[in-house]
């Protein structure tokens, strides 16, 4: 399995633009989450989704971020308007949920700037 | 509210030595905690985990003990080799309920180890 996939690697973009991550998990994991990497607060998670539904989005800063999750194979984090305070490593992760503590599998992430 | 903390950013050890990273955490719903390790540019890797019903796990050259307690675990490394330097995450879940495999991490703890 070539693993959690996301793109791009790397993203540099204006403060005020729309900014869109993508990610597609491991097949056959039926739970995928999206994390944050920043240095004050390490990982912190954002939203994630079991069978493609949204479980909890408590962890989304504000109205600006949204995520979708429109099928087993695909999601997607958006960011609009970006703002500067955005920049941070953007992780993507799946996990096969059985109950019984299965390990997430992580994406190699996506770097994010905020000009 | 940082429910996991790793309250050392850093750890410097010399080669052979032992390095012990440490966690604590705050929710007593935790029951069962793991240690990611994460190289630049890449994505955390699953490195080892405890369940609340032991106090001590060991694979290898990495061991991880647990105080519940105190709430409280580490990760001793040794014999520590260059190789192990990287990003540290200490991680929980509460797997009662709904949480679909969800985690909590630190901030992360960042090891180098030198020859």
């Amino acid at each position: 399995d070539a693993g959690v996939i996301q793109s791009p690697r790397h993203e540099v973009t204006e403060m005020g633009q729309e900014v869109t991550l993508r990610c597609k998990p491991i097949s056959g994991h039926n739970s995928l989450f999206w994390y944050r990497q920043t240095m004050m607060r390490g990982l912190e998670l954002l939203i994630y989704f079991n069978n493609n539904v949204p479980i909890d989005d408590s962890g989304m800063p504000e109205d600006r971020f949204s995520a979708k999750m429109p099928n087993a194979s695909f999601s997607t984090l958006k960011i609009q308007p970006s703002e500067p305070r955005d920049s941070a490593v953007y992780f993507c992760a799946s996990s096969l949920d059985t109950g019984r503590n299965e390990k997430l599998f992580f994406g190699s992430g996506t770097q994010l700037s905020v000009l | 509210d940082q429910q996991v903390k790793q309250n050392s950013p850093s750890l410097s050890v010399q080669e052979g030595r032992i390095s012990i990273l440490n966690c604590d955490y705050t929710n007593s719903m935790f029951d069962y905690f793991l240690w990611y390790k994460k190289y630049p540019a890449e994505g955390p890797t699953f490195l080892i985990s405890i369940s609340s019903i032991k106090d001590k796990n060991e694979d290898g050259r990495f061991t991880v003990f647990l105080n519940k307690s105190a709430k409280h675990l580490s990760l001793h490394i040794v014999p520590s080799q260059p190789g192990d330097s990287a990003v540290y995450f200490c991680a929980a879940s509460a797997t009662g309920g709904t949480s679909y495999g969800k985690l909590t991490f630190g901030q992360g703890t960042i090891l180098t180890v030198h020859p």
